[in-house]
């Protein structure tokens, strides 16, 4: 079945640090792939996307490029601040059909001033 | 834009009793919502499906009479836990979706069965 694995946490970095978040996927069919952040004591928001092999999706100083070929989405940002502190999730939804979303494990990530 | 609430926030139970959490999409209409279970330091699990006006899709192995989902109107959403036990104990997610694939959460409702 269709999944999603990311690195485990729970990872924390000094401020400025630059951030790698793993994420490979497994899916039967052509999926858009999705970060979501969920910040302390909110739901979770959708931080970037991307719908097709290699586009990059952004937001906030995050990046993420759909890799077909290692069915990858990793996470980056060049220089992490102490408001990066949160989970982060990776998540697949195929096309069509009810469009659900398919987690990884999540992320936690602690930025210490 | 794009929000939407949960409530409550988090709900204490006696076992045998039932417990209804509420969603709502607070400016936009949601044709879809989702309704989602986390474990400790897991993953958030869908659970059901549910669309305006229509019965819930369930995913395999949630138990349809035990997670009652109604879906009356296009900005609310409930979910009730029949008869909870502390294994039913957890986080509750909802999301909403307007069209296309973005999905908006709630802040999520712990449970705890005691």
């Amino acid at each position: 079945g269709d999944s999603v694995t990311q690195m485990e946490g729970p990872v924390t970095l000094s401020e400025e640090a630059f951030l790698t978040i793993n994420c490979t996927y497994t899916a039967t069919g052509y999926p858009s792939l999705f970060w979501y952040v969920q910040y302390p004591g909110e739901g979770l928001q959708l931080l970037l996307k991307a719908t097709k092999a290699d586009d990059k999706g952004s937001n906030k100083g995050f990046e993420a490029t759909y890799r077909k070929e290692t069915t990858s989405f990793h996470l980056e940002k060049g220089s992490v601040q102490v408001s990066d502190s949160a989970v982060y999730f990776c998540a697949l939804s195929l096309i069509g059909g009810a469009q659900k979303l398919v987690f990884g494990q999540g992320t936690r990530l602690t930025i210490n001033p | 834009g794009a929000v939407v609430s949960q409530h409550p926030s988090w709900v204490i139970c006696k076992s045998g009793t039932s417990v209804k959490i509420e969603c709502r999409s607070l400016d936009f209409q949601a044709t879809t919502m989702f309704w989602y279970r986390q474990f400790p330091k897991q993953s958030l699990m869908l659970m059901a499906t549910s669309n305006e006006g229509s019965k819930a899709t369930y995913e395999q192995g949630v138990e349809k009479d035990k997670f009652l989902i109604n879906h009356a109107s296009l900005t609310l959403s409930t979910l009730t836990v029949t008869s909870a036990h502390p294994e039913d104990s957890s986080f509750y997610i909802c999301s909403a979706r307007l069209s296309g694939e973005t999905q908006y959460f709630g802040p999520g409702t712990r449970l705890l069965v005691l």
